[in-house]
């Protein structure tokens, strides 16, 4: 049971450069999440899903794009990437939007 | 504008004593609150929860208090151990979906 799994762990992109991360999680879990987290800001909320084939937009969504085509992966997508958005992106999912259970992090840097 | 503020960044305690780390929130509409514990390089873990119906949650050493008149609520945690040093989080939502969080005390207990 591995819980809540992110992939890149770490990345370096170029300002312009598109790129995908991935969440998936193995606790039959309803709702995910995506969240950004920057010095002095805590975890905003970039998008979430309350179910398969559904995603709505969060605190910060401008610049990213998500989807959620299987119930237990959930995808943030990067465009374009701009400086703005060097960050650490944490994934999250939960039952009944109550507690979350977190992924360990991917921490990127847009050049 | 933040929704949901922790205004001490960081905090100082002896071992054994009680550890208070404080929350406030302007949206009257959160009607459920929690409190993560973060370690370095690792996702937010979830400690305990309350809902607006009560005033007081409590689960071992840690005890949640909600004051919905003054938007306040604060994390006990009795007594200290050094262990609990960490980046406590509270966050906040209403109809289970959104998640706002605050920026985060680093709570530091000293041997």
């Amino acid at each position: 049971n591995a819980g809540v799994t992110q992939t890149p762990k770490f990345r370096v992109l170029k300002t312009g450069q598109s790129m995908t991360l991935l969440c998936a999680q193995d606790m039959n879990h309803e709702y995910m999440y995506w969240y950004r987290q920057d010095p002095g800001m805590g975890l905003r909320l970039i998008h979430y899903s309350v179910g398969e084939g559904t995603t709505a937009k969060g605190e910060v969504p401008d610049g990213y794009n998500v989807s959620r085509l299987k119930k237990q992966n959930f995808l943030l997508g990067l465009e374009s990437a701009a400086p703005s958005q060097t960050s650490v992106y944490f994934c999250a999912s939960g039952t009944s939007g109550k507690e979350q259970f977190f992924g360990p992090g991917t921490r990127l840097t847009v050049l | 504008d933040q929704q949901v503020k922790q205004n001490s960044p960081s905090l100082s305690v002896q071992e054994g004593r009680i550890s208070i780390l404080n929350c406030d929130y302007t949206n009257s509409m959160f009607d459920y609150f929690l409190w993560y514990k973060k370690y370095p390089a690792e996702g937010p873990t979830f400690l305990i929860s309350i809902s607006s119906i009560k005033d007081k949650n409590e689960d071992g050493r840690f005890t949640v208090f909600l004051n919905k008149s003054a938007k306040h609520l604060s994390l006990h945690i009795v007594p200290s151990q050094p262990g609990d040093s960490a980046v406590y989080f509270c966050a906040a939502s209403y109809n289970f979906n959104k998640f706002y969080f605050g920026s985060g005390t680093k709570l530091n207990v000293k041997p």
